[in-house]
């Protein structure tokens, strides 16, 4: 069965420092899709990004970037020099393609402090 | 300006009572979901739909019913609540076709069980 794991639970960083959250993916399919989601305190989730199984091209919009490594089964992102309107909890989720269930990791909560 | 719209950002029910969470898109989407969101345990699916009246079961239906007469309506039904269902609920949609397969989400309702 697919699994999401984002081991950081909570990260707190100060304001311009880069961070990275983890994501693993556990998964027996050749074709798949990975996003990301943040979920800023007025809780509604808001898309980031889509990556296919078939492109590990690494991705950066503006402050943000997304290394995806089918070698590691990972999708990491990072944000450079951190805002505190960054803070939030972020959600990194896989779905199968072809069918609608969306498996999400538990999110890692980021802080970032003035 | 796309949107997921739930009826209640905060709800209060009693044991036993029988609850509705409603939950319109204006995207003409085919799927639309339910979710319940819980600290450490991230986002898990209870019910969705890919059609009008169609429903498969999530990972967590136990104690929930939905309905969906409308594409652009769907119900989540607790049908007689208890206080382990205190939680976030979290309604989204997607396209079956076009777009990223990304899902747009509602603000959530915060169901406290007394």
């Amino acid at each position: 069965a697919q699994k999401v794991t984002q081991a950081q639970t909570e990260i707190s960083v100060v304001e311009k420092e880069d961070v990275t959250l983890d994501c693993v993916y556990e998964t027996r399919d050749t074709t798949y899709y990975l996003f990301w989601y943040k979920q800023p305190p007025s809780g509604e989730l808001v898309f980031l990004i889509r990556r296919n199984s078939f492109d590990e091209q690494n991705e950066i919009s503006g402050r943000y970037s997304w290394n995806f490594q089918k070698s590691t089964s990972s999708f990491n992102f990072t944000i450079t020099a951190s805002q505190v309107v960054d803070s939030a909890v972020y959600f990194c989720a896989h779905l199968t393609s072809g069918t609608y269930k969306y498996i999400f990791g538990t999110g890692t909560r980021l802080k970032v402090l003035a | 300006d796309v949107k997921v719209t739930q009826s209640s950002r905060y709800l209060v029910k009693r044991t036993g009572e029988k609850v509705f969470l409603e939950c319109v898109q204006d995207m003409d989407h085919e799927n639309m979901f339910w979710y319940r969101q819980d600290p450490g345990l991230g986002l898990r699916l209870i019910y969705f739909s890919y059609d009008v009246k169609m429903k498969e079961k999530g990972d967590i239906p136990e104690g929930y019913s939905v309905s969906r007469e409308k594409k652009e309506r769907f119900s989540l039904i607790l049908e007689s609540a208890s206080t382990n269902q205190t939680s976030m609920y979290l309604c989204a949609s997607s396209a079956t076709s076009g777009g990223l397969n990304e899902q747009f989400f509602g603000p959530g309702t915060r169901l406290t069980v007394l």
